[in-house]
């Protein structure tokens, strides 16, 4: 079975801009989610997708948007990018949004760098 | 409050020797999932183990097992027998009925030869 895969794996842009990171999820997973990992910390949970619809979202503003498509690949936006937007972004697909004891499992992120 | 904490910021492990690595959580939830990840420097996050809320027993993957102590909610991650290529940063983290994911800050482990 294929992973978690997600491009580019890395990225640089200017304060003001705006990204957009595409994941493809791992085979049978029908929920994806974000997460942004700061340099030398843990990820923070930014939101989730099920079913192409957001069921879940962390303390990000509405800058961060994304979508889920119907063959359950994502895209995260961010739009006006900041200084502190800097960070490896991670997405994590599941097999099952209703069982919290699936695991996730994780690509290899995108390593955003705003300059 | 920290829903997952991770006192040891560094640790280091003379090969073949087993490590401890502490996680204590915080929730209110009778239902979640403890779930421990590694994160070599390529930065992918890999699952470890996981060991559920009403799990009796405690879980074990090859040579990791985790030490669940549900009164003192602490969920520690043993890694036997280590090798080099067990140097990464492991994280701690918690799925509760939400079902997102919140994890603690990391411990890196460097394995000396």
């Amino acid at each position: 079975e294929t992973g978690v895969t997600q491009s580019p794996t890395h990225l640089i842009k200017t304060r003001g801009q705006q990204v957009t990171l595409r994941c493809s999820s791992q085979s049978g997973h029908n929920t994806v989610s974000w997460y942004q990992q700061a340099l030398g910390q843990g990820p923070q949970f930014i939101f989730q997708y099920y079913r192409e619809e957001e069921n879940g979202r962390g303390n990000f503003p509405p800058r961060f948007s994304g979508l889920q498509f119907p063959n359950y690949s994502s895209e995260l936006n961010v739009n006006a990018l900041e200084l502190d937007d800097s960070a490896l972004y991670l997405c994590a697909s599941s097999i099952d949004r209703d069982n919290y004891n699936s695991p996730l499992h994780f690509g290899n992120g995108t390593r955003l760098t705003v300059t | 409050a920290q829903k997952i904490t991770q006192t040891q910021p560094g640790m280091f492990v003379q090969e073949k020797e087993a490590v401890t690595l502490d996680c204590t959580y915080d929730t209110s939830d009778p239902s979640y999932g403890l779930f421990w990840y590694k994160q070599p420097s390529s930065g992918e996050m890999i699952f470890l183990i996981y060991q559920g809320s009403y799990d009796q027993q405690n879980a074990t993957e090859g040579r990791y097992s985790l030490n669940f102590q549900k009164a003192r909610k602490s969920a520690n991650l043993v890694i036997s027998a280590s090798q080099l290529g067990d140097s990464a940063m492991y994280f701690c983290a918690m799925r509760e009925s939400d079902y997102k994911l919140s994890f603690g800050a990391g411990t890196t482990v460097t394995v000396r030869a």
